[in-house]
């Protein structure tokens, strides 16, 4: 089972920022974080990913609590090529150990 | 370079038929994996191939019969399917199965008849 919660959906104006929340409140301390997104019919994404603390490359910000039990994945200015379903994931470190993909958030973009 | 391509795109067919899905990737990476997507659902794990040896196997019916020739090819052999089985097959590669990202492919879309 996904050790993760989302909200099923959300809508974002374009141009603004788009938080998205991930609640992993039986997070160990040895599982990173992982976001993937997955546009209609492609495969899934990287975005990003972390331990504990907050991250950001050219996609993305991810901001993790101090206490890891949640997560926010920002896209700072989110346009129509932005809408997808956003996958938080939270993985061990240990050989064997894979991703288990949740339900994710679908997010729209809004012109 | 971050690319895993699949073949074909779609593929149709009938359920006494035997096809094969193909997966490459030129990165090095020593982990691949096979998931399947039914519509609207998230992937599901099928199997992992790490060092090109079958690491895990999650309960997937005979039918579905994975392969990997080497290092960069993963090819997953489909005999006997059922309609239920049409869905979207991933494929991924990671470095190693020890807390690596996983890349995916575009997928093959598969219709059972």
């Amino acid at each position: 089972d996904a050790k993760t919660t989302q909200p099923p959906s959300m809508d974002c104006a374009e141009g603004r920022a788009a938080n998205l929340p991930c609640n992993h409140s039986t997070i160990s301390g040895n599982e990173y974080v992982y976001w993937y997104r997955q546009i209609h019919s492609q495969g899934p994404q990287y975005i990003i990913h972390g331990l504990k603390n907050n991250e950001t490359n050219e996609m993305a910000s991810l901001i993790i609590t101090e206490d890891r039990k949640s997560s926010t994945l920002i896209l700072p200015h989110a346009t129509l090529r932005d809408t997808a379903v956003y996958y938080c994931i939270v993985r061990p470190q240990i050989y064997g150990q894979n991703f288990v993909f949740g339900p994710g958030t679908r997010l729209s973009v809004l012109p | 370079d971050t690319e895993v391509t699949q073949t074909p795109k779609h593929l149709v067919m009938g359920m006494t038929n035997k096809k094969s899905l193909k997966c490459e990737q030129h990165m090095g990476h020593r982990a691949m994996y096979w998931y399947k997507q039914k519509a609207k659902k998230p992937p599901e794990l099928m199997f992992v191939y790490s060092y090109e040896k079958l690491s895990i196997n999650e309960s997937v019916p005979s039918r579905f019969s994975p392969e990997c020739p080497n290092s960069s090819l993963l090819n997953l052999h489909l005999h006997a399917l059922q309609p239920e089985d049409s869905a979207l097959y991933l494929c991924a590669s990671s470095q190693n199965d020890y807390q690596e990202t996983q890349y995916f492919g575009p997928g093959t879309r598969l219709l059972v008849l």
